[in-house]
């Protein structure tokens, strides 16, 4: 199938430390993985995405990183700042098919 | 960036009537547009894939005679929920995707529709 797993739900961290928010997904197809951030009552935001010919992707203080084999993908947040805070979604595509499968979700809360 | 917008952004109607969700993509042209619906503290769920010119795929529960989809230009697509019930309250989000560019897979958001049937 497309599931996408997604963990932690809930990441509670002091300003200044690293994040981390790890999916799986099950389709071999799949190939194309980004990260969305949703502040409260606001639209989804693009952050980073990483196709599937590479393995790590960065931009500035976020990061991505890919394992094919294992098909898991992560999301690193370095330095966090308390306007981190967001809900933090994974998703995967396939080239061919328009549509994403999304991951439930991770709150990551930011504390000063 | 690529823009989307929605309108409206908030309403409230009462059990058995309709409302109709508005997406626009301002800058880009979208053949392909989604429609998701999003529960509180739940992700994103796709309730439809809306195609210029034709048909709306519809994802698997979802009622197609009940969520009006219509895609009848390259910059507009519009969900209508009809007869609609407290239990379709919810917040629709649409996006789209420009696919003129370098990444034809990213897509882009729009903010969000409030609805509240009561």
């Amino acid at each position: 199938g497309e599931n996408v797993e997604q963990h932690p739900s809930t990441l509670s961290v002091q300003e200044g430390d690293s994040a981390v928010i790890k999916c799986t997904y099950s389709d071999s197809a799949s190939n194309y993985f980004p990260w969305y951030k949703q502040e409260l009552g606001k639209r989804p935001q693009l952050i980073i995405d990483i196709r599937s010919n590479v393995g790590e992707k960065k931009d500035q203080r976020i990061a991505v990183t890919l394992n094919k084999t294992a098909k898991h993908f992560s999301l690193h947040i370095t330095e966090t700042q308390p306007e981190d805070s967001a809900v933090y979604f994974c998703a995967r595509g396939q080239s061919g098919y328009s549509t994403l499968t999304f991951g439930k979700g991770t709150m990551l809360l930011v504390s000063p | 960036g690529a823009v989307v917008s929605q309108h409206p952004s908030r309403v409230i109607c009462k059990s058995g009537t309709s409302v109709k969700i508005e997406c626009r993509s301002l800058d880009f042209q979208a053949t392909t547009m989604f429609w998701y619906r999003q529960f509180p503290k739940q992700s994103l769920m796709l309730m439809a894939t809306s195609n210029e010119g034709s048909k709306a795929t519809y994802e698997q529960g979802v009622e197609k005679d009940k969520f009006l989809i219509n895609h009848a230009s390259l910059t507009l697509s519009t969900l209508t929920v009809t007869s609609a019930h407290p239990e379709d309250s919810s917040f629709y989000i649409c996006s789209a995707r420009d696919t003129s560019g370098t990444s034809s897979y990213e897509q882009y958001f729009g903010p969000g529709t409030r609805l509240t049937v009561t």
